[in-house]
């Protein structure tokens, strides 16, 4: 069964810093792994899913990486901003018309 | 992009009554949807999967007598929480598969309080 760990638990950064959010998956077999985005009381955005056949997905200034060998993903934010504050949930799946399995999540804060 | 509808998006409810959540795919069919329970600072949990036209299938420690699913078209699944008890606060979030697409969708969640 997939288990998903995200590292660090919490980040804080000042602003226009870049950084990097990780993620591991036990599984390499995974069909495809997802970046969301959490406030506050607030459901989920996603922000970038990788297929098992991709590397990577760019939007804006997120990119996400998957290498299924080490079971490793990263999402990079560039030039963060105070309003990239929120809980950040890494997912992954291992096929199709399954349900994701969630990392416990990183608690970015973005000082101005 | 596909929609997922889920009502309410709150509710507050006194212990020993029951709550209905209801979650639907507005633009296209699902025959599975998922439902997630998350406790604060927690990630989601999975709690069960609703197959459209059978019974849900559950987690290890979800009590199915107490959380109900039912999936009875290709565009609804409800999540009824009877006699809800404090402990069962939580946010509960559903989701659902888009064939096609390749992709789950997820509902805005339901914030539950249990007095």
């Amino acid at each position: 069964k997939q288990e998903v760990t995200q590292i660090p638990a919490a980040l804080s950064v000042p602003e226009g810093e870049n950084l990097v959010l990780n993620c591991s998956f036990t599984d390499s077999a995974i069909y495809n792994l997802q970046w969301f985005r959490q406030d506050p009381g607030k459901g989920l955005t996603s922000l970038l899913l990788i297929q098992s056949s991709q590397r990577e997905q760019t939007s804006g200034r997120l990119n996400a990486s998957l290498d299924k060998s080490s079971g490793r993903s990263t999402l990079y934010i560039a030039a963060s901003q105070p309003g990239d504050s929120a809980t950040y949930l890494c997912a992954g799946s291992n096929s199709g018309n399954t349900p994701l399995v969630f990392g416990k999540g990183t608690r970015l804060s973005v000082i101005a | 992009g596909a929609v997922v509808s889920q009502h309410p998006s709150w509710v507050i409810c006194k212990s020993g009554t029951s709550v209905k959540i209801e979650c639907r795919s507005l633009d296209f069919q699902a025959t599975t949807m998922f439902w997630y329970r998350q406790f604060p600072k927690q990630s989601l949990m999975l709690m069960a999967t609703s197959n459209e036209g059978s019974k849900a299938t559950y987690e290890q420690g979800v009590e199915k007598d107490k959380f109900l699913i039912n999936h009875a078209s290709l565009t609804l699944s409800t999540l009824t929480v009877t006699s809800a008890h404090p402990e069962d606060s939580s946010f509960y979030i559903c989701s659902a598969w888009r064939g096609g697409v390749e992709k789950l969708f997820f509902g805005s969640g339901t914030q539950l309080s249990v007095l």
